[in-house]
């Protein structure tokens, strides 16, 4: 099986525009969770997406949204950047527990300039 | 609300020792799930192993065992015959009752020395 993919690997953007990473999870997973893992934070959860319903959410402001798509692909969009939001992105998807094992992608590099 | 303690920042082990990597964790859930991810510097998150909380044995896999001790509220992760390729982060990582979102702790960076 194919594991979860994320794209882009890298970005870079400027203060103040917006980006939209996307996540396709392992095939037949249905929950996709979204974390923001930065060295002063440490690993964070962004939200949880299941049969395209959010279903959790992490203390993150309103700029910070996701959706997810009949296929179970997830993306999510930060609005109006700030230098703060650079961080590693990471996705996870999960099939149906137990165990609720969540497999990462690679993770997507945000750089805010 | 659930929180991992991982009070070991950094970490030495000679190659082919066994080395352990000490978590603690708090959460007022009755059923809960423990897990141990391993990052390397590329990133991506490596799931290692997972202890149920209602578990009566210890986890294993390969050369990873999770030592629980549930009285305690630990969950060591014991990394036999260390290798090379071991050098990575280490989290420890918890989820809640009905939940797929995971808290973790800050790592242990773990380096293997030849």
């Amino acid at each position: 099986k194919a594991g979860v993919t994320q794209t882009p690997r890298y970005l870079i953007k400027t203060r103040g525009q917006q980006v939209t990473l996307s996540c396709s999870p392992i095939s037949g997973h249905r929950s996709v969770s979204w974390y923001q893992q930065t060295p002063g934070q440490g690993l964070q959860f962004l939200f949880e997406y299941f049969s395209e319903t959010q279903r959790n959410k992490g203390n993150f402001p309103g700029r910070f949204s996701g959706r997810q798509f009949s296929n179970s692909r997830s993306e999510m969009n930060v609005s109006t950047l700030e230098l703060g939001d650079s961080a590693l992105y990471l996705c996870a998807s999960s099939g149906v527990g137990p165990p609720d094992t969540q497999y990462f992608g690679p993770g997507t590099r945000l750089t805010v300039l | 609300a659930q929180k991992i303690t991982q009070t070991q920042p950094g970490m030495f082990v000679q190659e082919k020792e066994a080395v352990t990597l000490d978590c603690t964790y708090d959460t007022s859930d009755p059923s809960y799930g423990l897990f141990w991810y391993k990052q390397p510097s590329s990133g991506e998150m490596i799931f290692l192993i997972y202890q149920g909380s209602y578990d009566q044995q210890n986890a294993t896999e390969g050369r990873y065992s999770l030592n629980f001790q549930k009285a305690r509220k630990s969950a060591n992760l014991v990394i036999s015959a260390s290798q090379l390729g071991d050098s990575a982060m280490y989290f420890c990582a918890t989820t809640g009752a009905g939940s797929y979102q995971l808290t973790f702790g800050k790592g242990t960076k773990l380096s293997v020395i030849p």
